[in-house]
């Protein structure tokens, strides 16, 4: 059964602390995996998408690795603005699904 | 990067009312659309996958007779909540899939927050 983890379920981070969030995965095939982060109230705003193991994505104090069994959203010298829920998603291949994590709820303190 | 919006931002309704929530992506068109809702502190929950000018795909245990969805254009589809209750109270969110970089990806709207009372 495909399937993803993201862990920790909450970060609480000093500003200027740098962290990383982890999202596991199982799927038969991948076509996809991606970041979004998410704010209360609010639609999820795309971030990454990574198709390969060794693939890489940066984007400001952002970065996203993955590999064959998991993929890592670095976060370098976070600020409070950076808080957030971070969700991970694959889209396995022979299906029209996105599977989602149930997300890191990100919190970073001036 | 390509905007998908949501109309409207939010609804307060009777219970017995329907209620239609619009979903257009305004600068690509989307191959596929999907609707998701969204509890408090969970994840998204896939409820149905349109495609233009077919029927919807929907997911195991959401009932078709109360989430209407049309997909009447490349870049229009909409939901609609039949005889809402309060327990239809959620987050509604939906999405559009466009060709971005030679692959689809998923590009979300804004949400739309129903409260029946």
């Amino acid at each position: 059964e495909d399937q993803v983890t993201q862990s920790p379920e909450a970060l609480r981070l000093q500003e200027g602390e740098s962290s990383s969030l982890n999202c596991s995965y199982t799927v038969s095939g991948l076509r996809g995996l991606f970041w979004y982060r998410q704010d209360p109230g609010k639609g999820p705003e795309f971030l990454f998408t990574l198709y390969s193991a060794g693939e890489e994505k940066e984007k400001e104090r952002l970065k996203a690795t993955l590999t064959k069994k998991e993929s890592f959203l670095h976060i370098t010298a976070p600020k409070p603005e950076d808080s957030a829920t971070y969700l991970c998603a694959v889209h396995p291949s022979g299906t029209y699904k996105y599977i989602f994590g149930t997300g890191t709820r990100l919190k970073v303190l001036a | 990067g390509a905007v998908v919006s949501q109309h409207p931002s939010w609804v307060i309704c009777k219970s017995g009312t329907s209620v239609k929530i619009e979903c257009r992506s305004l600068d690509f068109q989307a191959t596929t659309m999907f609707w998701y809702r969204q509890f408090p502190k969970q994840s998204l929950m896939l409820m149905a996958t349109s495609n233009e000018g077919s029927k919807a795909t929907y997911e195991q245990g959401v009932e078709k007779d109360k989430f209407l969805i049309n997909h009447a254009s490349l870049t229009l589809s909409t939901l609609t909540v039949t005889s809402a209750h309060p327990e239809d109270s959620s987050f509604y969110i939906c999405s559009a899939e466009g060709l971005q970089d030679s692959y689809n990806e998923q590009f979300f709207g804004p949400g739309t927050r129903l409260t029946v009372l």
